[in-house]
């Protein structure tokens, strides 16, 4: 089975500050997504990284893939309120197409 | 935009019961998936469909079942409700790497 571990579970910070979310697994993924899921809501993609190294930057956000494809980190700059949300990485299995997902990481930001 | 819906958002049950989660979604998307979400646990994935009539067991599919006669149609069914069943339960389409999600049905098994 494959399995993604997160860390940290929970985080919470104060408005500004940075942070980063790690996304670790033994198991090599084809390719690894980011979600975000907000009170009451499904998860809502937030990016998909497919190159082992490759880094994205979606606003205040940096995505990073690890060059092995075991791992994956997420960096918030200077967080804001409304960044507040449960964070799942997720991997793809391939040719089986399931869609594994890490434990998440509750980030809470306070104004 | 794509829709998945699912059919409660709500629900409580009793033990012994069997339960019927409906999932639609509008875009003939091919492959479908149930969840289960509990805290600390992530999403975990309970059966997933890459076709009509299609399944494939996920990591947890122990008293679960699913039944996918319709392509925008994904059903998972608990044959005999459990209290280690409450959870929330989410259902996904997926085209190319990006997955949708329906807003979740909150079971509650009683």
């Amino acid at each position: 089975t494959q399995l993604l571990e997160q860390s940290p579970q929970f985080l919470s910070i104060q408005e500004g500050e940075n942070l980063t979310v790690y996304c670790n697994s033994s198991s090599v993924f084809s390719s690894l997504q980011w979600y975000r899921q907000e009170p009451g809501e499904g998860p809502v993609l937030l990016v998909t990284v497919v190159t082992g190294g490759e880094v994205k930057k979606l606003k205040r956000l940096t995505f990073q893939f690890g060059d092995a494809r075991k791992d994956s980190s997420l960096h918030i700059t200077a967080a804001q309120p409304g960044d507040t949300g449960l964070y799942l990485c997720a991997g793809d299995g391939g040719a089986t197409n399931k869609l594994i997902f890490g434990t998440g990481t509750l980030l809470a930001v306070q104004p | 935009d794509v829709k998945v819906t699912q059919s409660s958002r709500y629900l409580v049950k009793r033990t012994g019961e069997k339960v019927f989660l409906e999932c639609v979604q509008d875009m003939d998307h091919e492959n479908m998936f149930w969840y289960r979400q509990d805290p600390g646990l992530g999403l975990r994935l309970i059966y997933f469909s890459y076709d009509v009539k299609m399944k494939e067991k996920g990591d947890i599919p122990e008293g679960y079942s699913v039944s996918r006669e319709k392509k925008e149609r994904f059903s998972l069914i608990l044959e005999s409700a459990s209290t280690n069943q409450t959870s929330m339960y989410l259902c996904a389409s997926r085209h190319n790497t990006e997955a949708f999600f329906g807003q979740g049905t909150r079971l509650t098994v009683v």
